[in-house]
C-alpha cells in the first residue's frame, strides 16, 4: 500500500546550518505531498505542498520539490534557526482516495 | 478568523471510565478528521467526518467513536478507557474533503492520561 519514509531523528544542527531532512514515498498514481510541522505543546501546521511533479513548495526559507524519479520529497532550508526546532512531518494524498498517509516525523533540534 | 479549538486541552482519567473531546473547526470547513499521537505509533488516522457523516475510518477498535454536528464541530468518545488510550488528540478540519487540494489545519489538540 501507500507509505510514507523518512529519515529518523533527532537531527541535531547548529544555527545557520544547511538542512536536509529526507522523504520518500511509495503510492501509485498522483500523489499530492506536503510537509507539516509541529512546534512544542502545538498541532501541526502546514508547512509547504507540492500537487505534481517537479513542483517546488515554499514557505519561511523552507522548500521542497516533488521528484516522481526518485519517489522524494525532501525538506531543505539554507540557514536554519533555533526557533525552527519542531517535530516535521512528511505526508501524502493518494490519487483516488483522501485521507493522508503520514510518515513517522523527524524531530529537528538547533543549537545556538 | 479564529483556527480550530478544541476541548479541554488536558485531561485524566481511569481505566474503565470513558471520555468525549470536542472539536470546533474553522467557520465554513465542513470536514473534521481526528487522529490519535503516542510517541510510539505516531500520527494515526481515527476517523473523518464531511457534512454530519463519517467519510472515513482508521483501523481503531469500536470504543472509538465519533459524530459530527450540523454545525460542522465534532466530537470523539472513548469508552472503556485503557492505559494504552493516553495520546495527544488531535483535531482537523478543511473546507472540503480531506486531501487534494483541501488543506488540513490542526488544532492544538486534547492531551489524555489514563491512569
Amino acid at each position: 500500500g501507500d507509505s510514507v519514509t523518512q529519515m529518523e531523528g533527532p537531527v541535531t544542527l547548529s544555527e545557520e546550518a544547511f538542512l536536509t531532512i529526507n522523504c520518500t514515498y511509495t503510492a501509485t498514481g498522483y500523489p499530492s505531498l506536503f510537509w507539516y510541522v509541529q512546534y512544542p505543546g502545538e498541532g501541526l501546521q502546514l508547512l509547504l505542498k507540492a500537487t505534481k511533479a517537479d513542483d517546488k513548495g515554499s514557505n519561511k526559507g523552507f522548500e521542497a520539490t516533488y521528484r516522481k524519479e526518485t519517489t522524494s520529497f525532501h525538506l531543505e532550508k539554507g540557514s536554519v534557526q533555533v526557533s525552527d526546532s519542531a517535530v516535521y512531518f512528511c505526508a501524502l494524498t493518494p490519487g483516488g482516495n483522501y485521507q493522508l498517509i503520514w510518515g513517522a516525523g523527524t524531530k529537528l533540534i538547533i543549537k545556538p | 478568523k479564529a483556527g480550530v479549538t478544541q476541548t479541554p486541552r488536558y485531561l485524566i482519567k481511569t481505566r474503565g471510565q470513558q471520555v468525549t473531546l470536542s472539536c470546533s473547526p474553522i467557520s465554513g470547513h465542513r470536514s473534521v478528521s481526528w487522529y490519535q499521537q503516542t510517541p510510539g505509533q505516531g500520527l494515526q488516522f481515527l476517523f473523518e467526518y464531511f457534512s454530519e457523516t463519517q467519510r472515513n475510518k482508521g483501523n481503531f477498535p469500536g470504543r472509538f467513536s465519533g459524530r459530527q454536528f450540523s454545525n460542522s464541530r465534532s466530537e470523539m468518545n472513548v469508552s472503556t478507557l485503557e492505559l494504552g488510550d493516553s495520546a495527544l488528540y488531535l483535531c482537523a478540519s478543511s473546507l472540503g474533503p480531506a486531501g487534494g487540494a483541501n488543506v488540513l489545519t490542526f488544532g492544538a489538540g486534547s492531551r489524555l492520561t489514563v491512569l
